[in-house]
């Protein structure tokens, strides 16, 4: 079973608007963390924000908020305002406590296009 | 300006040639890595070093060797590389111990085999 799902393979937002970028995942660590990267088409994975499982608020980084819905093991990617350059693949991940040697679980991906 | 390079952007080898990639950082992490990315996939790991030490193989092809020569730096040797092995290559670095320390990575080698 995949530990990570993102089950929205492509997505489209108008420039401006806000958009939700869905993400799952499993585990039976009571411990770990859930993270977002943003990989724009030159290559580089830049991380966005990070999500802590004994965490009772929300994350938030600027632009950036993750709705963290504990039972439902969801981690969705905010993105307010979106703007041109917010168009990249977004990759959600997972670090359990027990993983192998603080290794990422990354998700498949959703490519996020923003429309002027 | 990100925090771990890696040199070099590109890299076009035959597959008889010996090359290898290169990955700094200066952030004190203990732990780096070694990941795999084929287009409009997820990165996959290949290796993980933990305080200099090879902690981690993924059953990768011996024609890719890690090294690890201080704890800034990271190597992966090339050699008898097949065109499938044409991807991109990401470095990254973390703290070593808990779970809240994401991975930075470096911008990456594209790297083709003909």
């Amino acid at each position: 079973a995949q530990k990570i799902t993102q089950t929205q393979p492509g997505m489209f937002v108008q420039e401006k608007e806000a958009v939700t970028l869905d993400c799952t995942y499993d585990t039976s660590d009571q411990s770990y963390g859930l993270f977002w990267y943003k990989q724009p088409s030159s290559g580089e994975m830049i991380f966005l924000i990070y999500q802590g499982s004994y965490d009772e608020q929300n994350a938030t980084e600027g632009r950036y908020s993750l709705n963290f819905q504990k039972a439902r093991k969801s981690a969705n990617l905010v993105i307010s305002a979106s703007q041109l350059g917010d168009s990249a693949m977004y990759f959600c991940a997972m670090r359990e406590y027990g993983g192998s040697q603080g290794n990422l679980i990354f998700g498949k991906g959703t490519k996020l296009s923003v429309k002027p | 300006d990100t925090e771990v390079t890696q040199t070099p952007k590109h890299l076009v080898m035959g597959m008889t040639n010996k090359k290898s990639l290169k990955c700094e950082q200066h952030m004190g992490h203990r732990a780096m890595y070694w990941y795999k990315q084929k287009a409009k996939k997820p990165p996959e790991l290949m290796f993980v070093y933990s305080y200099e030490k090879l902690s981690i193989n993924e059953s990768v092809p011996s024609r890719f060797s890690p090294e690890c020569p201080n704890s800034s730096l990271l190597n992966l040797h090339l050699h008898a590389l097949q065109p499938e092995d044409s991807a991109l290559y990401l470095c990254a670095s973390s703290q070593l111990g808990t779970v809240n320390s994401p991975l930075h990575f470096g911008n990456g080698t594209r790297l083709t085999v003909t």
